[in-house]
């Protein structure tokens, strides 16, 4: 399976503060792109997903950049509880079905 | 209504013996993943099912790892002659179907520990 690539982290940002987390995938043929959560020791969530026109979710905004092959998601006024790590999750079409690779996963700390 | 049901939610086994997980999909979801995540690692795809097609199998990390899925709903991962390497967290997602933007549900996962 192809790669998902992410910077580890972790961020470190105070209360308020704008962050963005960059994603890299490798098989150019990827259809669809998504940013999940997952808290310590949870299963990782559903965050958004992610459109080629881009897309925004309350401070929440994604965007996809095809020609680069990389994934945005950008936090702004950050909350004590985005804390969490951030996977970004790429899908190509394998015999006409999506099977998700997950990358590693952005540790985000916010703090007082 | 209930999400995907893992169990059981944590398993300690002694190196070589087999271990069987658990999963329950979301009622009506015809897709299906398992997933292994080690400490500090992202996931790991191992094996996937669409209803009634042959699973993909293409993540599984060796012939001790077999997986089946009977009457499209329930999985079962079997790990036989565990080993170390095998403590991780696996984690089962089911989806409406494998098909574009279609979100994936994930259980709480099995927290395996071989000792």
């Amino acid at each position: 399976r192809k790669e998902v690539e992410q910077d580890p982290g972790p961020f470190n940002v105070p209360e308020g503060a704008t962050v963005a987390f960059n994603c890299t995938y490798s098989n150019s043929a990827s259809q669809s792109f998504f940013w999940y959560r997952q808290d310590c020791r949870k299963e990782p969530k559903l965050l958004m997903s992610v459109y080629s026109s881009g897309n925004e979710d309350g401070r929440f905004t994604a965007q996809l950049n095809r020609a680069s092959q990389y994934i945005s998601l950008l936090i702004r006024d950050s909350k004590l509880s985005d804390s969490a790590t951030y996977l970004c999750v790429v899908s190509d079409a394998s015999g006409g079905s999506y099977i998700p690779t997950f990358g590693r996963g952005t540790s985000l700390i916010v703090h007082p | 209504g209930a999400g995907v049901s893992q169990s059981p939610s944590n398993k300690v086994t002694e190196k070589g013996k087999d271990v069987e997980l658990r999963c329950d999909p979301i009622s009506g979801h015809t897709a299906l993943y398992w997933y292994r995540q080690s400490l500090g690692q992202g996931l790991e795809f191992l094996i996937y099912f669409q209803g009634n097609s042959a699973p993909d199998k293409s993540g599984l990390p060796s012939d001790r790892f077999s997986a089946e899925r009977t009457g499209g709903s329930v999985s079962t991962l079997t790990i036989q002659r565990t080993q170390q390497e095998d403590s991780a967290v696996y984690l089962c997602a089911s989806s409406l179907e494998a098909r574009r933007n279609t979100e994936a549900f994930f259980g709480q996962g099995t927290r395996l520990t071989v000792v």
